[in-house]
């Protein structure tokens, strides 16, 4: 059974860098069926995605994130980290870890779903 | 960006009504289209994918329907375990987008 456990600091200061890690157990970051990633939803809001990416390189980020974003996978470690810079009070939200499942349309196409979820970390951008 | 639209935000029902919610992409997405439930305090649950398909171990009483541009999402008699939010999600193409969510409540 697949279970995802993001970790990381509940409170950070505006201007500086968050950092969260996300635990796989009962499953395999290298899993060539798999991608992973980040989803975060701000207090009484909806869902925002902020990327995935792939065990050999590949990521995606969301544009309107991407020039503070930086996400990695530690194969050895069996986890994968997001990182995410100069965080103001709008980046205060609970943040998922997902995994998404590879989906192929022919001929090539490559499409992911988010089939499970980590339960959740609250981070606050505050002084 | 793909721009997913609910309707509606708030939905108050009973038990054993049947619900539908709708989901209108601003462009065609084809079937890429999945729902998933909310608790509160609680990561949300896959419930169909590929507009229709049932995810495993969800009860039959939900159904998803629609392609190109309009989706829904219906409970056939609403449960006690139902009342909660529901976001629809495209993944046709990146940046990957939500609908704002409904939140079903009870009458």
């Amino acid at each position: 059974q697949l279970q995802l456990q993001e970790s990381g600091p509940g409170l950070v200061k505006p201007s500086e860098t968050l950092s969260l890690t996300c635990s796989v157990s009962g499953g395999s970051v290298s899993s060539s069926s798999y991608y992973w990633g980040w989803i975060r939803q701000p207090p009484g809001k909806g869902l925002e995605w902020i990327g995935s990416l792939y065990f050999r390189g590949g990521t995606f980020y969301n544009p309107s994130l991407k020039s503070r974003v930086t996400m990695s996978v530690d194969t050895s470690k069996i986890q994968f980290s997001l990182r995410l810079t100069s965080v103001t009070v709008a980046d205060t939200a609970v943040y998922y870890c997902v995994r998404l499942a590879l989906v192929i349309v022919p001929p090539s196409t490559e499409l992911t779903l988010v089939d499970s979820w980590g339960q959740g970390l609250l981070v606050t951008v505050s002084s | 960006d793909i721009q997913m639209t609910q309707s509606p935000s708030t939905l108050s029902a009973s038990v054993g009504d049947r619900v539908t919610i709708t989901c209108r992409a601003s462009q065609t997405i084809s079937t890429w289209l999945a729902w998933y439930q909310q608790k509160p305090g609680r990561a949300p649950k896959l419930l169909i994918y590929k507009a229709s398909s049932l995810e495993s171990e969800v009860p039959l009483r939900f159904s998803g329907n629609g392609s190109g541009t309009e989706f829904t999402l219906t409970i056939s008699s609403l449960q006690p375990d139902d009342f909660a939010t529901y976001y629809c999600h495209q993944y046709h193409s990146y940046s990957y987008t939500f609908g704002q969510g409904t939140k079903l409540e009870i009458k």
